[in-house]
């Protein structure tokens, strides 16, 4: 099974602080992606990544990052954390070529920002 | 219209009913359509990908519609643990990013 590991489950940040949220995927996908979760809001996609040095902006970069220096690794980073940015964040993977194939989740980061 | 819609729910069913869900989208040219299931403060998971002819997965039967822009998930013999959300997703046109519905809780109770 396509296995994507979060570094962190919980994480508790002061507003200004840089974070860093990683993700490593390990059955050579080329697609990448972060998601926030937000009650109500359903997923919101931040960014995402088709292979290496790539990347794109989803549909709430503002005040986000990324990084993907290794085909397996895609880092988030939140370059000043605000309150506004306390939720739930989630990481995915996916072949590229198989549109029926859907994403494999990492088990998310929850982080507050105080 | 936003580009996937699902009533939130929740959706109270007894252990054995028969429950289904109704998810309308909004681009015609999605080509990419799947339920995933999340749990409380877990992740979603795939559940299945829907195809044009329908396709069933033991007790779980997904639709398609295309000319109505609408999926559905019929769920058979409710169980204790199917109690979750069902997330509607369908992909963007050139892109292989998903869109995600915001979910149809389901609770099954004995």
């Amino acid at each position: 099974d396509v296995k994507v590991t979060q570094s962190s489950r919980y994480l508790v940040k002061r507003t200004g602080e840089k974070v860093f949220l990683e993700c490593v995927q390990d059955m050579d996908h080329e697609n990448m992606f972060w998601y926030r979760q937000d009650p109500g809001l359903g997923l919101r996609l931040i960014y995402f990544s088709y292979d290496v040095k790539m990347k794109e902006k989803g549909d709430i970069p503002e005040g986000y990052s990324v990084s993907r220096e290794k085909k397996e690794r895609f880092s988030l980073i939140l370059e000043s954390a605000s309150t506004n940015q306390t939720s739930m964040y989630l990481c995915a993977s996916s072949l590229v070529t198989r549109q029926n194939y859907g994403y494999t989740f990492g088990s998310g980061t929850r982080l507050t920002v105080v | 219209r936003k580009e996937v819609e699902q009533d939130p729910g929740p959706f109270n069913v007894p252990e054995g009913a028969t429950v289904a869900f109704n998810c309308t989208y909004s681009n015609s040219a999605s080509q990419s359509f799947f339920w995933y299931r999340q749990d409380c403060r877990k992740e979603p998971k795939l559940l299945m990908s829907v195809y044009s002819s329908g396709n069933e997965d033991g007790r779980f039967t997904a639709q398609l519609n295309r000319a109505s822009q609408y999926i559905s998930l019929l769920i058979r013999d409710s169980k204790l643990s199917d109690s979750a959300t069902y997330l509607c997703v369908v992909n963007r046109e050139g892109y292989s990013t998903l869109t995600f519905g915001k979910g149809t809780m389901l609770l099954v109770s004995p």
